[in-house]
């Protein structure tokens, strides 16, 4: 069970907004640790997606947004792309571990 | 720009020991600003933090892992390296070899590698 709680799956059609949530407690989320997004493609390493619970790397394009708010955290994905179906995960600093902690992850899928 | 790359044995029998090595190439190891990381993720499964490792010699591990892991540096070479003794199928994972910034995200990746524990 992982220490923060995602949907296991989320869908939408090609340029639709899809969301996901990232639910935490208050030794990482709602202790004030930033959170940070993962896209995975099957085979492949994860790819940063959004840093500090908002921040796009360069290249990242602006259609990917995050938020947070209290122990939550949420992934904005609007006019959905064939080429966003993938897994994503969120991830924190947990105080208590002293170190990281991972969403379960959420496959998205493009109808 | 920074790459990772994982190597070690693909394949451990059970109650062995687990060896993998990560080379950093693009930028120095000995930059105490970020922690040089391990993350596993089973097969069909979630990503797991192992622990990680600070130039000065830090290191935080997963307490899940029961003091079965160790993560050592050695910056002549650029490569920090990761350790799990008594490895049993639950350990079955890509290994994946990253930076992270202290708290913070993780960035870049080494591609993966797959290690199976079998007889």
């Amino acid at each position: 069970q992982s220490v923060l709680t995602q949907p296991p799956s989320v869908s939408g059609a090609p340029g639709q907004r899809v969301t996901i949530s990232c639910t935490g407690s208050s030794s990482n989320i709602g202790a004030g640790y930033d959170v940070h997004w993962y896209q995975q493609h099957p085979g492949t390493a994860p790819k940063l997606l959004i840093y500090g619970n908002f921040n796009r790397p360069s290249g990242v394009p602006d259609r990917f947004s995050g938020s947070q708010s209290g122990a939550s955290a949420s992934l904005a994905i609007t006019g959905l792309q064939p080429e966003d179906e993938s897994d994503y995960y969120c991830q924190s600093y947990d105080s208590s571990m002293r170190g990281s902690v991972f969403g379960g992850g959420t496959r998205l899928t493009v109808l | 720009q920074l790459h990772l790359q994982e190597s070690g044995s693909g394949l451990v029998k059970p109650s062995q020991t687990l060896s993998l090595t990560c080379a950093v190439s693009g930028g120095s190891i000995s930059n105490d600003r970020y922690s040089w990381t391990w993350i596993r993720q089973p097969p069909g499964k979630g990503l797991e933090w192992i622990g990680y490792i600070y130039f000065s010699g830090s290191t935080y591990y997963n307490p899940s892992l029961g003091g079965r892991v160790s993560i050592s540096v050695d910056t002549s070479k650029n490569h920090f390296f990761l350790r799990l003794t008594s490895v049993s199928a639950a350990d079955t994972a890509v290994y994946y070899c990253a930076r992270s910034a202290p708290f913070d995200w993780i960035d870049p990746w080494g591609q993966g590698t797959l290690v199976t524990v079998s007889s």
